[in-house]
């Protein structure tokens, strides 16, 4: 079984930089795998950052930007702020109509 | 605008039926371009894929993570404009906050671009 790998938790310093990574147990992520990047606050719902490796979702401000880095999506916070402060959750599509949810990253901004 | 609303019972009793609604509204659960979506999240837990249903003309095809598909039905209403999860002999184990959520697929392209609020069912006795 396919296993999505995320770092369980990172801390930046405000305005600061992050790069949150998502990866394989078993393999490269490349583009194919059109990944994308979630954003959660306790108690609400999902809130969709970047799809399609590096587009960022309708409002999403510009310090959030996604690419490929060596073998995993990568997910990075330029400019940190204490409203980032959350769980990042990263989606891979396997194909065959399969999403895969990373376990998730908590965001620490301290 | 469109937005989903999830809504079902609250409690459900190990080893029944949890059985949740989403309702579509400003949009068409009809609409050939988008894949309604379940996924849950257990408390204090990670997010996870339940699977979807894509309608297009007068069918719906269907889609199911693995681990979950021999207890999983997603179907659809169009005349309600609803979509709907069904998941048979849970346990505590299935406790969590499901979302309703809208995935768009494309050239290159697959993400949940709209989600509901999310409602939490508790299996317990």
């Amino acid at each position: 079984q396919t296993v999505v790998t995320q770092e369980p938790s990172f801390s930046v310093s405000p305005g600061g930089t992050v790069t949150l990574t998502c990866g394989l147990s078993s393999g490269s992520v490349s583009t194919s795998y059109y990944p994308s990047w979630y954003q959660q606050t306790p108690g609400q719902a999902p809130r969709t950052l970047i799809y399609s490796t590096n587009t960022r979702s309708s409002g999403v401000p510009d310090r959030f930007s996604g690419s490929i880095l060596g073998n995993k999506a990568a997910l990075t916070i330029t400019g940190a702020q204490a409203d980032d402060e959350s769980d990042y959750y990263c989606v891979l599509y396997m194909g065959s109509g399969i999403s895969v949810f990373g376990g998730g990253t908590k965001v620490t901004v301290l | 605008q469109v937005q989903l609303q999830e809504s079902g019972p609250g409690l459900v009793k190990p080893s029944e039926t949890l059985s949740l609604t989403c309702t579509v509204s400003g949009g068409s659960v009809s609409s050939d371009t988008y894949y309604w979506s379940w996924i849950r999240q257990p408390p204090g837990k990670g997010l996870e894929w339940i699977g979807y249903i894509y309608y297009s003309g007068s069918s719906g095809s269907t889609n199911y993570n693995p681990s979950l598909k021999s207890r999983v039905t997603i179907s659809v209403d169009t005349s309600k404009n609803q979509f709907s999860l069904k998941l048979s002999s849970v346990t505590a184990a299935d406790t969590a906050v499901f979302y309703c959520a809208r995935a768009v697929s494309g050239r290159r392209v697959w993400y949940f671009d709209l989600w509901g609020r999310g409602t939490l069912v508790t299996v317990s006795s």
